[in-house]
């Protein structure tokens, strides 16, 4: 069955820190899509980024980098020189291909970063 | 703005009530999703609708139903409420096609006393 892990519950760090987001997935399927979301203080959920199963190239976008390892089945996120405006729940999230195109999510890591 | 809109924002009603919560997708989007948020059981799939099509159903309870209209807006309809439905409730579009982002809406929080 699928299943999305989030490790870590909380996170806090000082403005400037790096830091990691920890996710590990289990699936069946050997097609299958990975993705993040940002949910604010303010609670909606934007889009970060998607992976799917065939791509295991990581990708950096400013500050923000994805690290997608199949061999341990994790999509780590990490945060360089972290800021305030970052602090917010990450949610990493699979879909399958077998299984249609609903998300499931993991639980969530608040990170919470201050000045 | 993701361009995925949802009404109310807020509802307070009481148990055993019924209420509906409104959807519209992005434009250009077939595919509607709605999803439930709450402290215990986190982000939850519920039901799914393409072009006006059920397509795939989660862990939604039988006393809630959704439905997609010709403009391809979305309702979901929840009944007989329970203190145990309070949470927030999301809509997100996407174009139906496997493995692609989905954009949410802001949600609706749903209050029942």
């Amino acid at each position: 069955a699928q299943k999305v892990t989030q490790a870590q519950t909380e996170i806090s760090v000082v403005e400037k820190e790096d830091v990691t987001l920890d996710c590990v997935y289990e699936t069946r399927d050997t097609t299958y899509y990975l993705f993040w979301y940002k949910q604010p203080p303010s609670g909606e959920l934007v889009f970060l980024i998607r992976r799917n199963s065939f791509d295991e190239q990581n990708e950096i976008s400013g500050r923000y980098s994805w690290n997608f390892q199949k061999s341990t089945s994790s999509f780590n996120f990490t945060i360089t020189a972290s800021q305030v405006v970052d602090s917010a729940v990450y949610f990493c999230a699979l879909s399958e291909n077998q299984a249609g195109t609903a998300l499931i999510f993991g639980k969530g890591t608040t990170l919470s970063v201050s000045s | 703005d993701s361009g995925v809109t949802q009404t109310p924002k807020h509802l307070i009603t009481a148990t055993g009530q019924r209420v509906t919560l409104r959807c519209s997708p992005r434009s250009g989007d077939l595919s509607v999703y709605w999803y439930q948020q709450s402290l215990d059981q986190g982000l939850q799939f519920l039901i799914q609708y393409y072009n006006g099509e059920e397509r795939a159903k989660g862990n939604i309870l039988e006393r809630f139903s959704a439905q997609q209209f010709p403009d391809l807006h979305s309702e979901l309809n929840l009944s007989s409420l329970e203190l145990g439905d309070s949470a927030l409730y999301f809509c997100a579009s996407s174009d139906g096609g496997v493995g692609h982002e989905q954009y949410f809406g802001p949600g609706t929080r749903l209050t029942v006393t």
